[in-house]
């Protein structure tokens, strides 16, 4: 089983709608979590880290689930500039990053 | 711009070849990294260097060797590669390398290597 795991997608959503995806751990050990974005053929760039409580950042909401080891990311009222790759990236401890493979989010008119 | 740049964006080289990869960062930061990516696999953490000193060597081919002289700069030394190894290979660079919060990594836009 892969460290972090996410649905390679693509998410087709129309735009104004509500998308929400997960990615899961194996690692119970792992500290914090974070969500990056990354465009085509450009570079990640952190989008949010995500609180045990959860958190919400304008339209993005993340969840962290550690009972079920997953986090998830919702994004509303998708605009068509939300199209991107999202990384789901965990801490382990000794501060080892972890990517997944990314989810593909493709918002059309 | 991120505040870490890389130098070349894009990199073809021979077998045989010798060349390197650039990156510098102006954040003041302490750590940085190289990651590859390829196309359908997750990133892949290469090296990491704190304070100039190297942490990590994640079993990585001694056909890659970085080099590290200060906490701004970091190079990758590329020779006598594989065409396997055509990536995108990111460098990124964070506060430092412990949980904290503040340690996100901030990448730079990538060089693209293809190796003929």
């Amino acid at each position: 089983r892969k460290e972090v795991e996410q649905d390679p997608g693509p998410f087709n959503v129309p735009e104004g709608a509500t998308v929400a995806f997960n990615c899961t751990y194996s690692n119970s050990a792992s500290q914090s979590f974070f969500w990056y974005r990354q465009d085509c053929r450009k570079e990640p760039k952190l989008l949010m880290s995500v609180y045990s409580s959860g958190n919400e950042d304008g339209r993005f909401t993340a969840q962290l689930n550690r009972a079920s080891q997953y986090i998830s990311l919702l994004i509303r009222d998708s605009k068509l500039s939300d199209s991107a790759t999202y990384l789901c990236v965990q801490r382990a401890a000794g501060n080892k990053l972890t990517f997944g493979g990314g989810t593909r989010v493709l918002v059309k008119p | 711009e991120t505040g870490v740049t890389q130098t070349p964006r894009h990199l073809v080289m021979g077998m045989t070849n010798k060349k390197s990869l650039k990156c510098e960062q102006h954040l003041g930061h302490n750590a940085m990294y190289w990651y590859k990516q390829s196309a359908k696999k997750p990133l892949e953490l290469m090296f990491v260097y704190n304070f100039k000193e190297q942490t990590e060597n994640n079993s990585v081919p001694s056909r890659f060797s970085p080099e590290c002289p200060n906490s701004s700069h970091l190079f990758l030394h590329l020779h006598t590669l594989q065409p396997e190894d055509s990536a995108l290979y990111l460098c990124a660079s964070s506060a430092g390398t412990g949980v904290s919060g503040a340690n996100v990594l901030t990448f730079g836009a990538g060089s693209r290597l293809t190796v003929l």
